[in-house]
């Protein structure tokens, strides 16, 4: 199994500034016959299930905010949100998609200060 | 839009079997081209993959869980379902079904959305 792993595992960033949530897997997760990385980002409210945020690593589904970024390719994978709002307090999950079993990160808690 | 409901029993007991079904709405299973998955999260943890079903009936499991899995479709009701056998504390978790995309000529759309609500399930006697 590709092995995910998240950093930190909590964060607090004030209104306005931005978070940085860093995604490694244990093997590279870029096919190189199609240039792209098999790597989502999830946000999850309390009592909501996670919603799809970007994708192919850097991808940002229909009606995400383009304060919400992707970057990284191979190993090692950003999610960066500019701007904070009260609403991105959230835990987020980044999930590899390039082999089975697909496997998540163990989440990172976002707090606003 | 593609909305997915899940409903089941909230209380198993140990060693029982767990079985839940995902309602698909506002689209056709059998039109393809999707894959439909079970995924679950213990309270306060993270997200697990416990496997998916194709609209034509194949199927992929976890390794972890595949001895105890089974993930059937019924496509003329717009229904998956999940059975989990012998059940303990630990598969104590709330389980969502999603959809996900397919591979088409080498690129794949295996990313989870949308998601259901999510089924609370304990395992207690």
């Amino acid at each position: 199994d590709i092995v995910v792993t998240q950093s930190p595992d909590s964060l607090a960033v004030s209104l306005g500034e931005r978070a940085t949530i860093n995604c490694k897997s244990s093997q590279t997760v870029f096919y190189s016959s199609t240039s792209k990385n098999y790597v989502a980002w999830y946000q999850q409210k309390p009592g909501h299930p996670p919603e799809l945020l970007i994708y192919w690593a850097s991808v940002r589904e229909s009606g995400v905010p383009d304060r919400f970024s992707g970057s990284g390719s191979g190993t090692d994978f950003t999610l960066t949100i500019s701007g904070l709002q009260a609403e991105d307090a959230a835990v987020y999950y980044c999930q590899q998609y390039y082999s089975l079993p697909y496997t998540f990160g163990q989440g990172t808690k976002l707090e606003i200060k | 839009q593609v909305q997915l409901q899940e409903s089941g029993p909230g209380l198993v007991r140990p060693s029982q079997t767990l079985s839940l079904t995902c309602t698909v709405s506002g689209g056709s299973m059998s039109s393809g081209g999707y894959y439909w998955n079970w995924i679950r999260q213990p309270a306060g943890k993270g997200l697990e993959w416990i496997g998916r079903i194709y609209s034509g009936g194949s199927t992929n499991y976890n390794p972890s869980l595949e001895s105890r899995v089974t993930i059937s479709v019924d496509t003329s009701k717009d229904q998956f379902s999940l059975i989990l056998s012998s059940v303990t504390a630990s598969d104590t978790a709330i389980y969502y079904c999603a959809r996900a995309g397919i591979c088409t000529n080498g690129v794949c759309y295996n990313w989870f959305a949308p998601w259901g609500r999510g089924t609370l399930v304990t395992v207690s006697s």
